[in-house]
């Protein structure tokens, strides 16, 4: 069971690329979450999804897109790379919470914008 | 607005004496509350959490919490603190009705022997 997987684990880009994280899940969960952790400043939602075909902002989405087309996958995409971007990216899912307990992470995606 | 406020960036304590994290919380309507710990490095793991119920919950490494509704609190506590324990500590609270999860910025414990 992988549980959730993340790629890639690093990544540099210039300014003003473009990347697509990828998240998958293979615990049939209905919750997916995006993070951003930057130090000191713990993690800042940045989308999430209920299930398939549903997703919403979080507290930090300027600057990204997400899409939900299957329960598995939760890609992240990020237009237009700034500076301010560069972060560590976790994803994460559960069940609904009323359901479940806690979250299960991905490893992380450490990015750098230069 | 849904928002987790962790008033404590860095905490110092003695091994052997009590710990206290505060949380503060604001949500509309009964959340679900959880503290999670990140060791340098490590992900983030699952120390307790509070769905409903009896409002002390009791958590892994000794951790327990308490849930007061009226201060919008969720406090962290440890009797006896092991510098194993010295990590970051994120409060974290989830809507119940949209499933929206997010977390305070952490609070840093140091051990010290």
């Amino acid at each position: 069971n992988a549980g959730v997987t993340q790629t890639p684990k690093f990544r540099i880009l210039k300014i003003g690329q473009s990347m697509t994280l990828q998240c998958t899940q293979d615990m049939n969960h209905n919750y997916m979450y995006w993070y951003r952790q930057d130090p000191g400043m713990g993690l800042k939602l940045i989308y999430y999804s209920v299930g398939a075909g549903i997703t919403d902002k979080g507290e930090v989405p300027n600057g990204y897109n997400v899409s939900r087309s299957t329960t598995e996958d939760f890609p992240l995409r990020l237009e237009l790379a700034a500076p301010s971007q560069t972060s560590v990216y976790f994803c994460a899912s559960s069940r609904p919470v009323k359901e479940n307990e806690k979250l299960f992470f991905g490893s992380g995606t450490q990015l750098s914008v230069l | 607005a849904q928002s987790v406020t962790q008033p404590d960036i860095h905490i110092t304590v003695s091994e052997g004496a009590s710990l206290e994290l505060r949380c503060n919380y604001s949500y509309g309507a009964t959340p679900y509350l959880f503290w999670y710990v990140q060791s340098p490095g490590q992900g983030l793991q699952l120390l307790l959490k509070y769905f409903s119920g009896d409002t002390l919950v009791q958590g892994i490494k000794g951790f327990e919490a308490e849930f007061k509704r009226s201060q919008s609190s969720f406090n962290l506590r440890k009797p006896s603190v092991h510098w194993s324990d010295a990590a970051e500590y994120f409060c974290a609270v989830c809507s119940s009705n949209t499933g929206k999860l997010i977390f305070g910025q952490g609070t840093t414990l140091q051990v010290k022997p």
